[in-house]
């Protein structure tokens, strides 16, 4: 069964800070790995989806990379603002078709 | 506008007494599925579907039933709701191809079971 680790839970940075946020899995039988944004109360924006054939990804001050054979991916997040305050998720989807979830990176930018 | 709705968005109910949480996406998604949220342990997967008519369990379907007898609706049914089923209830969306497509997530559904 894959397991979907996130780290670190929390996260406090001043604002205009580069920060990295990390995600590993335990099989690399995925199809696709997918970073979600979730603030209190609501539920998950897509921010980037990586294909398993990919490195990585880009979108605006975000960029998400994917090392299939070491079951890693990072999330970057370039010159942080107060509004990227909120919990990011990471998902893979597996080849059974199944999603998995980690347990979120809790962040916090200080004006 | 494209979206994945659910209702209703808040519900407290008692042990026992049937109830159904409702779904609907106006994407033309073939892939939908549950998911619960809970404090610690994440969003897990509850059961999916990848058409209409077929449906397959997630990680921790015990106590729930899904059917999908339109592309459009995947409705929850907590036959006889427990107080550990009080979560944080989300569905979601997908074209059924699995490398290049998104999920997309309604708003969730707060459910207490007293």
């Amino acid at each position: 069964k894959q397991e979907v680790t996130q780290i670190p839970a929390a996260l406090s940075v001043p604002e205009g800070e580069n920060l990295v946020l990390n995600c590993s899995f335990t099989d690399s039988a995925i199809y696709n790995l997918q970073w979600f944004r979730q603030d209190p109360g609501k539920g998950l924006t897509s921010l980037l989806l990586i294909q398993s054939s990919q490195r990585e990804q880009t979108s605006g001050r975000l960029n998400a990379s994917l090392d299939k054979s070491s079951g890693r991916s990072t999330l970057y997040i370039a010159a942080s603002q107060p509004g990227d305050s909120a919990t990011y998720l990471c998902a893979v989807r597996d080849t059974g078709n199944q999603f998995y979830f980690g347990t979120g990176t809790s962040l916090t930018v200080i004006p | 506008e494209a979206q994945v709705t659910q209702n209703p968005r808040y519900l407290i109910t008692v042990t026992g007494k049937k109830l159904t949480v409702t779904c609907s996406q106006n994407m033309n998604h073939e892939y939908m599925s549950w998911y619960r949220q809970d404090p610690g342990l994440g969003l897990r997967q509850i059961y999916y579907s990848m058409n209409v008519e077929v449906t397959d369990k997630g990680d921790v379907p015990e106590g729930y039933k899904v059917s999908r007898k339109e592309k459009r609706n995947f409705p929850l049914i907590l036959e006889s709701p427990s107080p550990n089923q009080t979560s944080l209830y989300f569905c979601a969306s997908g074209q059924r191809e699995t490398t290049y497509n998104e999920q997309f997530f309604g708003p969730g559904t707060r459910l207490t079971v007293l």
